[in-house]
């Protein structure tokens, strides 16, 4: 197993173009988080999934903000009309989630940087 | 107010010096994850804790649940601990609020 992956690592696009960002979790990982870090900041929630189903969004993720996780597996975050204020890291996690209560530790993805000119 | 506080933000050290990075946190959160993020941004999960003491290698984290305050701590630092260390709380839905971060940096 190879981890977390997200693509692409990089991206950069002028104001007001769409964007698509893809994270393939750990297999059999059946929960997925978004995370968005700003320079010199830690990361924030955005959203997760439990399977296909996205159980909770931030009030960060705004109506040009849009994630899916069709078939539980991979995920993809899409960012329309991009804003310079979008410019950050978007990180994705994975878990295995095999009871309600209890902790369950989440293995992170490289990140994908975005630069919003 | 964040839920999560970390200090120093910023510290330097020596290499060789022990170091202590301390986390602080609210109400509702029950468990640690203390996270190492290299420049280029990959996050490494050190330790996930809840209670008690955890060790691994060089480092060592503690949790006083009473206090809600956590520790890490790095013996014997080397140039290679430089990096960003982040404690982040999780809480009831198992999601994590992240504290800012502490920024170390180890001379030779």
């Amino acid at each position: 197993d190879t981890g977390v992956s997200q693509n692409p690592r990089h991206k950069i696009t002028k104001r007001g173009q769409n964007v698509t960002f893809r994270c393939d979790p750990i297999s059999e990982h059946n929960r997925l988080y978004w995370y968005r870090q700003t320079l010199g900041q830690g990361p924030e929630f955005l959203t997760y999934f439990q399977n296909e189903a996205q159980l909770e969004k931030s009030r960060l993720l705004s109506d040009r903000f849009s994630a899916e996780r069709p078939k539980g597996s991979f995920s993809t975050l899409e960012i329309q009309r991009t804003e310079q204020g979008d410019s950050a890291m978007y990180l994705c996690a994975s878990s295995l989630v095999v009871k309600t209560s209890g902790y369950n530790e989440q293995f992170f993805g490289p990140g994908t940087r975005l630069t919003v000119l | 107010k964040n839920e999560v506080e970390q200090s120093p933000q910023n510290l330097t050290a020596q290499e060789g010096e022990f170091i202590t990075i301390n986390c602080s946190y609210s109400v509702g959160i029950s468990a640690l994850h203390w996270l190492q993020q290299h420049p280029g941004g990959g996050i490494v999960s050190l330790f996930m804790l809840s209670s008690g003491k955890k060790k691994h290698g060089r480092l060592i984290a503690t949790i006083n649940i009473q206090e809600k305050h956590s520790s890490l701590h790095i013996t014997a630092s080397h140039p290679r601990d430089s990096a960003v260390y982040i404690c982040a709380g999780h809480n009831a839905g198992n999601m994590l609020t992240f504290g800012g971060g502490t920024r170390l940096m180890v001379k030779p």
